[in-house]
């Protein structure tokens, strides 16, 4: 099973800064790593699929980068809606397995 | 618009049986494979189980296997899990979910039914 590792697991920042998390994996995953959203009481959402891709519907301030076993999801200018939980998953082989999450928090 | 409403949450005792299932629309049903993704209390995502469309492939958890089965019916577009021997530890909010075509990414979730396995 490939292990995902999220950090910072807390992120502190102010609207307006831009936030870069990090997600590792154990082996390699190519690009087959995706990026959720999830806030409190709520279903996570898929912000970024194969690395780098935007779903449908995400503002461009999301942006996903890596390949391998590193990867980054930056969101350029915090707005007030994006403080939340953000995940990795992988769809390399199964299972798909999930990071821990980082918390995006304000400061 | 796309629409995954899931029910028969519940408490039961370890042991115990229950059977989800999800109700989807705003899509058609036969063209994507569909997932169960459960989160315990405070706790991060675990892939539960993935099944095609035509039910020709299915994959469990490890955690899981043997004890759960999924199952879809195209002709209602619904799908299904039925769960037995339950454990204090399955305690989750089950998500129902729809993958992208081709691979376990999903792109739309349910609200999520939380099961609650206590005695």
């Amino acid at each position: 099973e490939i292990v995902l590792t999220q950090s910072p697991a807390t992120l502190s920042l102010s609207p307006g800064e831009s936030a870069t998390l990090s997600c590792r994996a154990s082996q390699s995953v190519s690009s087959y790593l995706a990026w959720y959203q999830q806030k409190p009481g709520q279903a996570p959402r898929l912000l970024i699929y194969d690395a780098s891709n935007r779903a449908t519907g995400i503002p461009p301030r999301f942006s996903g980068s890596g390949s391998g076993t590193d990867f980054t999801l930056t969101i350029s200018s915090l707005e007030p809606e994006d403080f939340a939980v953000y995940y990795c998953q992988h769809r390399n082989n199964w299972p798909p397995t999930f990071g821990p999450g980082t918390k995006v928090d304000i400061k | 618009q796309v629409h995954l409403v899931e029910s028969g949450g519940g408490l039961v005792k370890p042991g115990g049986s229950l059977r989800l299932s999800c109700a989807a629309s705003g899509f058609t049903f036969t063209d994507y494979y569909m997932s169960w993704i459960r989160q315990a209390p405070g706790k991060g995502l675990e892939y539960v189980s993935y099944i095609s469309s035509t039910i020709s492939t299915i994959y469990y958890a490890d955690s899981v296997k043997g004890r759960f089965t999924v199952s879809r019916d195209n002709a209602k577009s619904s799908l299904y899990l039925q769960m037995n021997s339950l454990r204090a530890e399955d305690t989750a909010v089950y998500y129902c979910a729809r993958n992208i075509v081709g691979g376990t990414t999903i792109d739309y979730w349910g609200q999520g039914t939380l099961v609650t396995v206590s005695s």
